[in-house]
């Protein structure tokens, strides 16, 4: 069966620092994969996607991704956090009709 | 931009009461899901559905059914509430369709239940 495994539950940064966020699937077959944020009190939105091409993608707010499809990971990084980046990021995995979802690493970005 | 409405933002029920949670999306999708969010859990699918009428199970459908009479509604009842059942529930929908999100999921604000 696909799983995202996502290493870190939690990430305490100062404001500045960079980030990465670990992701990691199971899946053999062609992988479109997302990663979504929420900040506290708000939706679950979209942070970017990976379909097909240039494995390295940009989405909002800075963050950017990179596929590895030898190491079937799908790391999420920003060069220098801010407090308003302090959320939830979930991981996620196309599977047939649906998106099997990561368990979440909650980052607090310190001032 | 896409909307997807929950019927409540916060609810409380007692235990044994058949509990009725209502998500309304305006795009057209054909998906939709019901998540329950837990802490350290991440989101776990409850049902799907890729038409009208048509559901599917997902990873944790005991203790829960659902509807989808019509095309943009779709309903999560937990037939007789019980505390476990506790917990943060997400509507999303769906295109399956290249050009149209492909997949992209888009999340409803979420229910709080509360089960006492």
């Amino acid at each position: 069966a696909q799983s995202v495994s996502q290493h870190n539950h939690h990430v305490i940064l100062s404001e500045a620092a960079s980030l990465e966020l670990g992701c990691n699937y199971s899946y053999g077959g062609t992988v479109n994969l997302f990663w979504y944020v929420q900040y506290p009190g708000q939706h679950l939105q979209l942070l970017l996607k990976y379909f097909s091409g240039d494995p390295l993608v940009k989405g909002i707010k800075g963050f950017e991704a990179e596929f590895i499809k030898s190491k079937f990971s799908f790391n999420l990084r920003k060069p220098s956090v801010q407090w308003s980046d302090t959320a939830e990021y979930f991981c996620a995995v196309r599977g047939y009709n649906k998106l099997i979802f990561g368990a979440g690493t909650r980052l607090a970005v310190h001032p | 931009d896409v909307k997807v409405t929950q019927s409540s933002r916060y609810l409380v029920k007692r235990t044994g009461e058949k509990v009725f949670l209502e998500c309304v999306q305006d795009m057209d999708h054909e998906n939709m899901f019901w998540y329950r969010q837990d802490p350290g859990l991440g989101l776990r699918l409850i049902y799907f559905s890729y038409d009208v009428k048509m559901k599917e199970k997902g990873d944790i459908p005991e203790g829960y059914s659902v509807s989808r009479e019509k095309k943009e509604r779709f309903s999560l009842i937990l037939e007789s509430a019980s505390t476990n059942q506790t917990s943060m529930y997400l509507c999303a929908s769906s295109s399956p369709y290249p050009g149209q999100g492909y997949h992209e999921q888009y999340f409803g604000p979420g229910t709080r239940l509360t089960v006492t």
